[in-house]
């Protein structure tokens, strides 16, 4: 059980540049999240997957955000036209799945700062 | 959608103090967790405790689900448990887990 890796760590970019962030869950696990937390606050929900099927999103989740798991394995969350308003901690979770549930482990995060 | 509300939002100890946090919760929900995240912004997994009372260490939590809140025990605190508490709740549809705001703990060598 290596954990949930994420990458990068750190991203600086300019405003209207696209930016991709990389997850790579526990292995096994059929569930990944994607959440965004901002400063003095508790990460907030953006999307989740079931295997390859994007199951939910947010209404925080706009246009210009898209993610995808493409073989049920790792996950990108790509935001298109970057706003300062992206800048955040954009963390990645995953958990197994049993009838009695099984609790979300969370990636270290890629902070993304827009300039 | 479901609320969480954390109490208190900031909490100041001396090291060997004992503390309690609180989360309280607006509607049923499958499971419950307990999160610390570290100065470097890391989530640390605590509790996963939908019901009942769990001990891990000096650290112990309870959930009383019928009544929609879980306290958390911090006993005889180190610096080390400096950070900030989130309790976050999973919903019966979706698996989605929200976040209260957290408490900020700081403890004092």
């Amino acid at each position: 059980d290596t954990g949930v890796s994420q990458d990068p760590r750190h991203k600086i970019t300019k405003r209207g540049q696209n930016v991709t962030f990389r997850c790579d869950p526990i292995s096994e696990h059929n569930r990944l999240y994607w959440y965004r937390q901002t400063l003095g606050q508790g990460p907030e929900f953006l999307t989740y997957f079931q295997n390859e099927a994007q199951l939910e999103k947010s209404r925080l989740l706009s246009d210009r955000f898209s993610a995808e798991r493409p073989k049920g394995s790792f996950s990108t969350l790509e935001i298109q036209r970057t706003e300062q308003g992206d800048s955040a901690m954009y963390l990645c979770a995953s958990s197994g799945e049993d009838r009695f549930g099984q609790p979300q482990h969370f990636g270290d995060g890629t902070r993304l700062s827009i300039l | 959608g479901i609320q969480v509300e954390q109490s208190p939002p900031d909490l100041i100890l001396q090291e060997g103090a004992n503390s309690t946090l609180r989360c309280n919760f607006s509607d049923s929900v499958n499971n419950l967790q307990w999160f610390h995240q570290n100065p470097w912004g890391q989530l640390i997994n605590l509790f996963y405790i939908p019901s009942g009372t769990k001990q891990n260490g000096r650290l112990s939590a309870t959930t009383v689900a019928t009544e929609r809140y879980s306290l958390l025990y911090i006993s005889s605190s180190q610096t080390t448990d400096s950070g900030v508490y989130f309790c976050a709740v999973e919903h019966r549809v979706g698996y989605k887990l929200s976040f209260g705001a957290g408490t900020t703990v700081t403890v004092r060598a």
